[in-house]
């Protein structure tokens, strides 16, 4: 059965940090993997996909990398700002389903 | 285009009440879905549809039941709630061919409590 863990649970940083926000996963057998970010109150934006064939994809400030073999994907956050104050979430669609996984999110937040 | 949309946005019941919250998707997707999202627990999949007619069970099913007769209107149905029900229920839908197949598309959810 497919887990998905998000370490930490929280993390506050100083403006303009560059920061990495870790998604692991326990079955290496996806087909792919994508990153939401989560305003309070609000709905999910996805941010970054990433297939299984790939190793990283990038969305200007944002790049997403995978590494199926040691099941982990980390999205790398440049020059942090206020405004990416958010909760992040990561969520595994492994092969031959429909469903998607998801892990329990990272709150971040960006001190001005 | 309004992506995704759910009604209502908040209610209140009182167990053993029925009701059914909308979704409704304007982008002619295949796949739908219902989560519910709980403190310290993530999304959780409770059923989802591959198309117009068709549903299945996800992680979490039982309390309700879902309908799509409809290939944009994606229905979950509470027939008698109860207070372990209490929680924000997010729609979600995809396409299942084409450049963006896979990315997942979010309404703003619906926050449900249940006394």
């Amino acid at each position: 059965k497919q887990e998905v863990t998000q370490i930490p649970a929280a993390l506050s940083v100083p403006e303009g940090e560059n920061l990495v926000l870790n998604c692991s996963f326990t079955d290496s057998a996806i087909y792919n993997l994508q990153w939401f970010r989560q305003d309070p109150g609000k709905g999910l934006t996805s941010l970054l996909l990433i297939q299984s064939s790939q190793r990283e994809q990038t969305s200007g400030r944002l790049n997403a990398s995978l590494d199926k073999s040691s099941g982990r994907s980390t999205l790398y956050i440049a020059a942090s700002q206020p405004g990416d104050s958010a909760t992040y979430l990561c969520a595994v669609r492994s092969g031959g389903t429909y469903k998607y996984i998801f892990g329990t999110g990272t709150r971040l937040k960006v001190l001005a | 285009n309004a992506g995704v949309t759910q009604t209502p946005k908040f209610r209140v019941l009182k167990t053993g009440q029925s009701m059914t919250l909308l979704c409704a998707q304007d982008m002619n997707h295949e796949y739908m879905y219902w989560y519910r999202q709980d403190p310290g627990m993530g999304l959780r999949l409770i059923h989802y549809s591959v198309g117009e007619g068709t549903t299945a069970k996800g992680e979490v099913p039982d309390g309700y039941n879902v309908s799509r007769l409809k290939k944009q209107n994606f229905l979950l149905g509470l027939e008698s709630a109860a207070p372990s029900q209490t929680s924000v229920y997010f729609c979600a839908s995809r396409r299942s061919t084409g450049t963006g197949a896979h990315e997942q598309y979010f309404g703003p959810g619906t926050r449900l409590t249940v006394t």
